[in-house]
């Protein structure tokens, strides 16, 4: 089974905090992605990732930087956390990059106050 | 990304056959049908694909209309445990675009 682990389930940060979200995945998939879901709003894609170094904006990227050093671990990085990036991130990995079929991980709520 | 419209809640009984409809009434000739499903506090999980009649696996039936301006999950028997959000996302297999997934049909199941 593909395993898509996160760092954290849950997090809380105080306002101003540079705050780093890992997720590894071990199935060797190229593709990589970081989602946040907000009620009301459904899941919103913020980065994601076709190769190692690689990395392309989302929908909703500002606030947000993305590093993939390795193909099995993709971060996405607040550099200056705030109140309404209060989520749940979710990181997803795919084989392949025309697939719909994505893996997710669990999942890290986190509370910026 | 071709448009998808979904109940937004329903509820059923445990033991019943649970059909969930997606209208796509613009959905391109090279589009996919896909639906996820998400329980509380996981992420969503891929469940099953379609281009057009039938396809089923173990978790669920997917029935897609000539016209294909529809599409009906089908879950049979549901338990309690197969309340959960489902998600209906349409597109082309060779794309570059993103996924976009909707708010999904929260579904509820009921003893």
């Amino acid at each position: 089974d593909v395993k898509v682990t996160q760092s954290s389930r849950y997090l809380v940060k105080r306002t101003g905090e540079k705050v780093f979200l890992e997720c590894v995945q071990d199935m060797d998939h190229e593709n990589m992605f970081w989602y946040r879901q907000d009620p009301g709003l459904g899941l919103r894609l913020i980065y994601f990732s076709y190769d190692v170094k690689m990395k392309e904006k989302g929908d909703i990227p500002e606030g947000y930087s993305v590093s993939r050093e390795k193909k099995e671990r993709f971060s996405l990085i607040l550099e200056s956390a705030s109140t309404n990036q209060t989520s749940m991130y979710l990181c997803a990995s795919s084989p392949d990059r025309n697939s719909y079929e994505q893996y997710f991980g669990p999942g890290t709520r986190l509370t910026v106050t | 990304l071709a448009k998808t419209t979904q109940p937004i809640s329903m509820d059923s009984y445990e033991g019943q056959e649970v059909n969930i409809t997606c209208s796509h009434n613009n959905i391109a000739t090279n589009d996919y049908i896909t639906w996820y499903q998400q329980f509380p506090s996981q992420g969503p999980r891929f469940i099953i694909q379609g281009y057009k009649t039938k396809v089923t696996n173990e978790v669920a039936s997917l029935f897609i209309p000539a016209d294909r301006k529809s599409s009906t999950l089908s879950l049979p028997r549901v338990s309690l445990s197969d309340t959960a959000v489902y998600y209906c996302l349409v597109g082309p297999m060779n794309r570059d675009d993103k996924i976009i997934f909707g708010k999904g049909t929260r579904l509820h199941i009921l003893p």
